[in-house]
C-alpha cells in the first residue's frame, strides 16, 4: 500500500459526459501529480499541484482540470469526453516538488463508451 | 524537451537468471533523478529503485541495480536471481530536479519463465 487513496477504482461513462476523479495523498506529501495511462500514448504527466498551486503541466486537454483543496487532496476533471479518454488515469504524492520519489496510487480505470 | 527511450518491448528470462533492461534518456538539465518503476497485471506502478544525477555510486536495491552512465546518458536496470514476482512491465522515468514531474519510456514488459 503506497499512502496514497484514489477514488473511484473504475468508472463507467458516456461520451460527453463529465467525472472527477479523486486523489489523497501520502500523509504529510505536499506535491499531488496526475498521470493518464493509455495503451496508444504510454504514461504522459498530465499536471502538477504544490501545496495548493499549480506547479507544472504536461500534455493536459482544456477540456481537463485539476485542483488542489487546503487538505492537500486533488481532484481530477474531464468533461465532454471522448472515447479516446478511455484509460488508466494515476495519482502519486511525493514529499516535495522537487524530485523525492513518487508514490502512485491504484489508479482509476476510466471508460467511456 | 526531455525523453526517455526503451528499446526492448518484451523481455524473457528463467527464474534465477539474471536480465537486464536498458533505458536511455535526453535532457538538458543538470538536476534529475532516475527512476525503474515496475507495474504487475495489478497496475499498480511500484518504485523498483532511484538515482539521483550527482551521484557516481550505482544505486542497488537488494536484486536490482543500476549501471549509471551519466555521459551516455544510459541507464538500465539488472535483476538477478529472477523470480516469477518479477513478471511486469517495467518503466524507466526521468524525473526532473526542478518539478518533480516524471518523463516515463514506453515500458518493457519482462517475463520471467519457471
Amino acid at each position: 500500500d503506497s499512502g496514497v487513496t484514489q477514488t473511484p477504482k473504475h468508472l463507467i461513462t458516456a461520451t460527453g459526459q463529465r467525472v472527477t476523479l479523486r486523489c489523497s495523498p501520502r500523509s504529510g506529501d505536499l506535491s499531488v501529480y496526475w498521470y493518464q495511462q493509455s495503451l496508444d500514448q504510454g504514461l504522459q504527466f498530465l499536471i502538477q499541484y504544490y501545496n495548493g498551486e499549480e506547479r507544472a503541466k504536461g500534455n493536459i486537454l482544456e477540456r481537463f482540470s485539476a485542483q488542489q483543496f487546503p487538505d492537500l487532496h486533488s481532484e481530477l476533471n474531464l468533461s465532454s469526453l471522448e472515447l479516446g479518454d478511455s484509460a488508466l488515469y494515476f495519482c502519486a504524492s511525493s514529499a516535495e516538488w522537487g524530485t523525492t520519489e513518487a508514490f502512485f496510487g491504484q489508479g482509476t480505470r476510466l471508460t467511456v463508451v | 524537451a526531455q525523453t526517455v527511450t526503451q528499446s526492448q518491448p518484451e523481455m524473457s528470462v528463467q527464474e534465477a537468471e539474471t536480465v537486464t533492461l536498458s533505458c536511455t534518456y535526453d535532457t538538458s538539465e543538470n538536476n534529475y533523478y532516475l527512476f525503474w518503476y515496475k507495474q504487475p497485471p495489478s497496475r499498480q506502478m511500484i518504485l523498483v529503485i532511484r538515482q539521483e544525477a550527482y551521484k557516481q555510486q550505482n544505486a542497488t536495491e537488494n536484486r536490482f541495480s543500476v549501471n549509471f552512465q551519466k555521459a551516455a546518458k544510459s541507464f538500465s536496470l539488472k535483476i538477478s536471481d529472477s523470480q516469477l514476482g518479477d513478471t511486469a512491465m517495467y518503466f524507466c522515468a526521468y524525473g526532473s530536479g526542478n518539478t518533480g514531474k516524471l518523463i516515463f519510456g514506453q515500458g518493457t514488459t519482462l517475463q520471467v519463465k519457471p
